[in-house]
């Protein structure tokens, strides 16, 4: 079964506008944490975000945030201000924290931002 | 730089050649995981070693893939008979705590 559902194929978004990137998961493990990642042409992934199944709050970093929503197991990316810089591919992933603790992906979301 | 390094970048080989690839993890981390990405795809986990030790390979890592973490820092994973469908993109991660930071990949093109 899949872990972790990205159903945004590509967003598009007008520069200076919020734009919300969906994730589900589905684990059974009571401790979890999930991260979203960006990854420009370049091919590198590079670490946005991260929230812990037991953080109270929703994270933040800069203008990134996470929208977590845990009796309906969903994790969404909301980045506000967009850029031209931030059109690339995110990617969503879940580590169970039990066992190996890597990390599984979604299948992205390619996000371009219009000037 | 103190980020996770990964050599080459790019790796053109002709199939049935063997191929190794070599991630330096940033210092003091002592987790290490490969994943390998195709076109339009989210990485797959391949490999993870804590230290020293391999303690767990993906069924997508078959008998001609091979990881080794010798001295706990630096991994090398080597594809034996390289075959077409081994052309992707193979990432390199470390981490010691909740963050896990990636490598730019080596991108393996088998023809």
């Amino acid at each position: 079964a899949q872990k972790i559902t990205q159903t945004q194929p590509g967003m598009f978004v007008q520069e200076k506008e919020a734009v919300t990137l969906d994730c589900t998961y589905d684990t059974s493990d009571p401790s979890y944490g999930l991260f979203w990642y960006k990854q420009p042409s370049s091919g590198e992934m590079i670490f946005l975000i991260y929230q812990g199944s037991y953080d109270q709050q929703n994270a933040t970093e800069g203008r990134y945030s996470l929208n977590f929503q845990k009796a309906r197991k969903s994790a969404n990316l909301v980045i506000s201000a967009s850029q031209l810089g931030d059109s690339a591919m995110y990617f969503c992933a879940m580590r169970e924290d039990t066992g190996r603790r890597a990390l599984t992906f979604g299948s992205g979301t390619r996000l371009q931002v219009q000037p | 730089d103190t980020g996770v390094s990964q050599n080459p970048r790019h790796k053109i080989t002709k199939r049935g050649q063997n191929v190794t690839f070599r991630c330096d993890p940033i210092s003091e981390h002592n987790r290490l995981y490969w994943y390998r990405q195709t076109l339009g795809q989210g990485p797959e986990f391949l490999t993870y070693f804590q230290n020293e030790a391999q303690l767990e390979k993906s069924r997508l890592l078959s008998d001609r893939f091979s990881a080794e973490r010798p001295k706990g820092s630096f991994s090398t994973l080597e594809i034996q008979r390289t075959e077409q469908g081994d052309s992707a993109m193979y990432l390199c991660a470390s981490s010691r705590g909740n963050e896990a930071f990636f490598g730019q990949g080596t991108r393996l093109t088998v023809v």
